[in-house]
């Protein structure tokens, strides 16, 4: 158990629809990283905040955006969802944004879009 | 840019045979370096990582990797393999001097272990 929980494990949505990946991190690290996971695409960095605030953005469409909360915790919300947009997505964290340290990964949220 | 390439998508193995799996990174600064494992249905577990001292790191489950600058290599082995190693590996890299820690992942080998 790497400390960082995602919910939901599994969505199952139709295109055009809506939904929120949420992540609470390990206790005391400050900076959340969200992974997309698919065979075409491999793992893909999407965004990371640290502290609350955006730091870096990644290969993340413009339908896709995120938010850290005060108490750490991050969701990630996905509009407008297509075929293509069904993935394995991961939440990361890590004490701070040291490039050197390691990312603890949550156990991801399968998304299906029908 | 960084990238990171891992020859070889399946690896099989025989129980009790060495592991090799292999990565290369493109960069012009020697990066920080990570093996990662997938087990089926969950999250990555980070096996090992290099950030500059020893040339030879050694990891969790009896895995080492070798940082080899003049071949921009960082290969994973373990001299036996065991069944419970049957999993999905990734090799990681991370800019140096950063302060933005992303992580760039190779495409993965899936290890499969034969009895």
């Amino acid at each position: 158990d790497s400390g960082v929980t995602q919910t939901p494990k599994h969505l199952i949505t139709a295109t055009g629809q809506r939904v929120t990946l949420r992540c609470s991190p390990r206790s005391g690290d400050l900076s959340v990283y969200w992974y997309q996971q698919s065979l075409d695409q491999g793992l893909q960095f999407l965004i990371q905040y640290y502290n609350g605030e955006e730091r870096a953005k990644g290969n993340i469409l413009e339908r896709f955006s995120a938010q850290q909360f005060p108490d750490l915790h991050s969701e990630l919300n996905l509009s407008s969802l297509e075929l293509g947009d069904s993935a394995l997505y991961f939440c990361a964290s890590s004490v701070d944004m040291g490039s050197y340290n390691e990312q603890f990964f949550g156990p991801g949220t399968r998304l299906t879009v029908l | 840019a960084q990238s990171v390439t891992q020859l070889g998508s399946h690896v099989s193995v025989s129980e009790g045979a060495l592991v090799l799996l292999r990565c290369n990174y493109s960069s012009s600064v020697p990066p920080y370096l990570f093996w990662y494992v997938q087990y089926p249905n969950q999250g990555l577990q980070l096996l090992l990582k290099y950030t500059s001292a020893a040339t030879l790191v050694k990891g969790i489950n009896g895995f080492e990797a070798e940082f080899k600058k003049s071949e921009t290599s960082f290969h994973l082995t373990k001299p036996s393999a065991h069944m419970s190693d049957a999993a999905e590996y990734f090799c990681a890299v991370s800019y140096r001097g950063s302060t933005l820690g992303r992580l760039y992942f190779g495409r993965g080998t899936q290890l499969t272990v034969w009895p």
